[in-house]
């Protein structure tokens, strides 16, 4: 079955250290990998992405993730924190099983991020 | 653009009444989605529509109808509500169902009282 873990509710971080928000991923094929993040009372905003190529992935905010197929993992990386990146942040993978792509997103549960000044 | 706009922003509905959400791209995106979101917790898949067709619905109860007048809009009309139903209602569009990242309006906030 497909999943995602996003093993920590809540990371911790001061402004201008780099961080780093974990998921790790398990399907049955290629996996297309995505980051969003959320603000309190809003929608999701999509970060970045990985289907194919270059393992290091760069998207919106100076926001970078690195796809490691050995580990299954797509961490979400920032090498300087701001208060502003304070939310909630969401991994997801997309379901490609089956007879085609239906198209579902699988999401983690969810990373707190605080950034304290 | 990939801004998705939802009406109303905040509803709040008896047990008895019927409301509507509604949701609009002018991206030329051919898959639209309704998502419910409970507090920290990931959004819920409802259903899918893939060129303004119905393609998933993940067993939501009738008390929810999705509709897609065309390419761009989105509907999700509700009757007979439970107050368990009260969450954030998401809808988001993508290019198609096959690929790519989906781009999220910024909710109605729906309370049934």
């Amino acid at each position: 079955a497909q999943s995602v873990a996003q093993p920590e509710d809540q990371v911790n971080v001061a402004e201008g250290n780099p961080l780093t928000v974990k998921c790790t991923y398990s399907v049955s094929g290629n996996p297309y990998l995505f980051w969003y993040v959320q603000y309190p009372n809003r929608g999701l905003q999509f970060l970045l992405k990985y289907i194919t190529g270059d393992n290091l992935v760069k998207g919106s905010y100076g926001f970078e993730a690195e796809f490691n197929k050995s580990q299954t993992s797509f961490h979400l990386k920032k090498p300087s924190a701001l208060v502003s990146d304070s939310a909630l942040y969401f991994c997801a993978v997309r379901d490609i099983r089956g007879s085609g792509n239906t198209g579902k997103l699988i999401f983690g549960q969810g990373t707190t991020l605080q950034v304290k000044p | 653009d990939t801004e998705v706009t939802q009406t109303p922003k905040h509803l709040v509905m008896g047990m008895t009444n019927k409301k509507s959400l509604k949701c609009e791209q002018h991206m030329g995106h051919r898959a639209m989605y309704w998502y419910k979101q409970k507090a920290k917790k990931p959004p819920e898949l409802m259903f899918v529509y893939s060129y303004e067709k119905l393609s998933i619905n993940e067993s939501v109860p009738s008390r929810f109808s999705p509709e897609c007048p065309n390419s761009s809009l989105l509907n999700l009309h509700l009757h007979a509500l439970q107050p368990e139903d009260s969450a954030l209602y998401l809808c988001a569009s993508s290019q198609d169902q096959r690929g790519g990242e989906q781009y999220f309006g910024p909710g109605t906030r729906l309370t049934v009282t």
